[in-house]
């Protein structure tokens, strides 16, 4: 079947400090990777995504590279801001259905 | 660009009552979801219909029911509320046949509680 796994969390960044957020994932097929955020109190927004392999999806600092490989898609920033703070989720596309991992907070101090 | 839009934004209701989640979208998206948040948790799919005419339970559909008479629509209904459905609700919507894989656009949420 197809599910996605996401780093547990919380994880609490001073600002500046360097990301990362794993995710890996269990599909057949060749499916479309995403991750979105979800600031409080809002819907889910997409802030990026990946449709094939060796595909980097990067969008306001944040990066990720869909590796077959290793079936991973984990997100990257080089130095979070404090208005980075939300809750991060990485989804897969696998026919009519969309599979989210369970989210990953992020909290980030000046 | 209103998207996609869900009312009411909050609800409380009675063990017992019954209410519809409103969703409307206006992106001429094809496809469309109701998934529920739990604390914590991430987005478990209780309906989706590709189409207009056409639905298909997800994960969790006991307890709801939907219809889609209209592209733009996706009505969400829960007939007898029990607590155990106290949740934040989201609609999202994508368009297909438009060449790869497009992500979802996503409501603001519908925060319900049961008492």
């Amino acid at each position: 079947g197809n599910s996605v796994t996401q780093m547990e969390g919380p994880v609490t960044l001073s600002e500046e400090a360097f990301l990362t957020i794993n995710c890996t994932y269990t599909a057949t097929g060749y499916p479309s990777l995403f991750w979105y955020v979800q600031y409080p109190g809002e819907g889910l927004q997409l802030l990026l995504k990946a449709t094939k392999a060796d595909d980097k999806g990067s969008n306001k600092g944040f990066e990720a590279t869909y590796r077959k490989e290793t079936t991973s898609f984990h997100l990257e920033k080089g130095s979070v801001q404090v208005s980075d703070s939300a809750v991060y989720f990485c989804a897969l596309n696998a026919g009519n259905q969309f599979y989210f991992g369970t989210g990953t907070s992020l909290t980030v101090i000046p | 660009n209103a998207g996609v839009t869900q009312t009411p934004k909050f609800r409380i209701l009675k063990i017992g009552q019954s209410m519809t989640l409103q969703c409307t979208q206006d992106m001429n998206h094809n496809y469309m979801y109701w998934y529920r948040q739990d604390p914590g948790m991430g987005l478990k799919l209780i309906y989706y219909s590709v189409g207009a005419g056409i639905t298909d339970k997800g994960e969790v559909p006991n307890g709801y029911n939907v219809s889609r008479s209209t592209t733009e629509d996706f009505p969400l209904r829960l007939e007898l509320a029990a607590p155990s459905q106290t949740s934040v609700y989201f609609c999202a919507s994508v368009g297909r046949g438009q060449g790869g894989n497009q992500p979802q656009h996503f409501g603001d949420g519908t925060r319900l509680s049961i008492l």
